[in-house]
């Protein structure tokens, strides 16, 4: 069974700095997705950065970007020049790849908070 | 873009009652999940359903749980007896699957459902 680990359950930033959460995964899978969701005060689930295993270059949207360490399984947001409205719940989450169809699991997620 | 559109936003019902939350998933997508976050807490898998049977099941999917594609558009999970702590917000998600299902894995906006 796969676990996804994240240990800061708040975090707060100046509005236009950086800032970095943490996440972690333990699984025994070869191929696997990696993915971080915003959820904002409206509950919505909101898919951010995506990564997949067998890369090793990592993912960039925007403002956003991800450390994938494979080896120490460790899966990090960095989140550049933070707005207002980047205030919200962060999950990571794990997917198996070689099964269609497959559930995400997720963390406990952080609740980040961008002060102005 | 297409959207996975989850009704109605807000249940309120009594304990014991049962109660259908329904779900349009994205037209050409085949994979279709519930998810389930309790205040305050990570999201949980629930179930997901392919050509029209559950192709995997959480330890919280029990027999007062099930989901039905009653026609070509819905997707529906029922809870027929519910408890105070089935209270959560419940999200449903569909995929197109393949190799494609991680880059198309889309969640609803939720419906919350109070137990009282």
């Amino acid at each position: 069974a796969q676990t996804v680990t994240q240990s800061q359950p708040e975090m707060s930033v100046q509005e236009a700095e950086t800032v970095t959460l943490s996440c972690t995964y333990d699984t025994s899978e070869n191929n696997y997705y990696l993915f971080w969701y915003k959820q904002p005060p409206s509950r919505q689930m909101i898919l951010v950065i995506r990564q997949e295993a067998y890369k090793q270059q990592n993912a960039t949207e925007n403002r956003f970007s991800v450390n994938f360490q494979k080896a120490a399984k460790s899966f990090s947001l960095k989140i550049s020049d933070s707005q207002l409205g980047d205030t919200a719940m962060y999950f990571c989450a794990f997917m198996k790849g070689e099964t269609s169809g497959s559930r995400l699991t997720f963390g406990e997620g952080t609740q980040l908070t961008v002060n102005p | 873009e297409p959207e996975v559109t989850q009704t109605p936003s807000h249940q309120v019902t009594q304990m014991g009652q049962e109660v259908i939350l329904r779900c349009v998933p994205i037209s050409n997508h085949l994979y279709f999940y519930w998810y389930r976050q309790i205040l305050g807490q990570k999201v949980e898998f629930l179930v997901s359903f392919y050509n029209n049977e559950i192709s995997e099941k959480s330890e919280i999917f029990d027999d007062q749980f099930s989901v039905e594609r009653p026609d070509g558009s819905n997707f529906t999970l029922k809870i027929r007896s519910t408890k105070l702590e089935d209270s959560a917000m419940y999200f449903c998600a569909s995929s197109a699957g393949g190799s494609l299902g991680p880059y198309g894995y889309t969640f609803g906006s939720g419906t919350r459902l109070t137990v009282v």
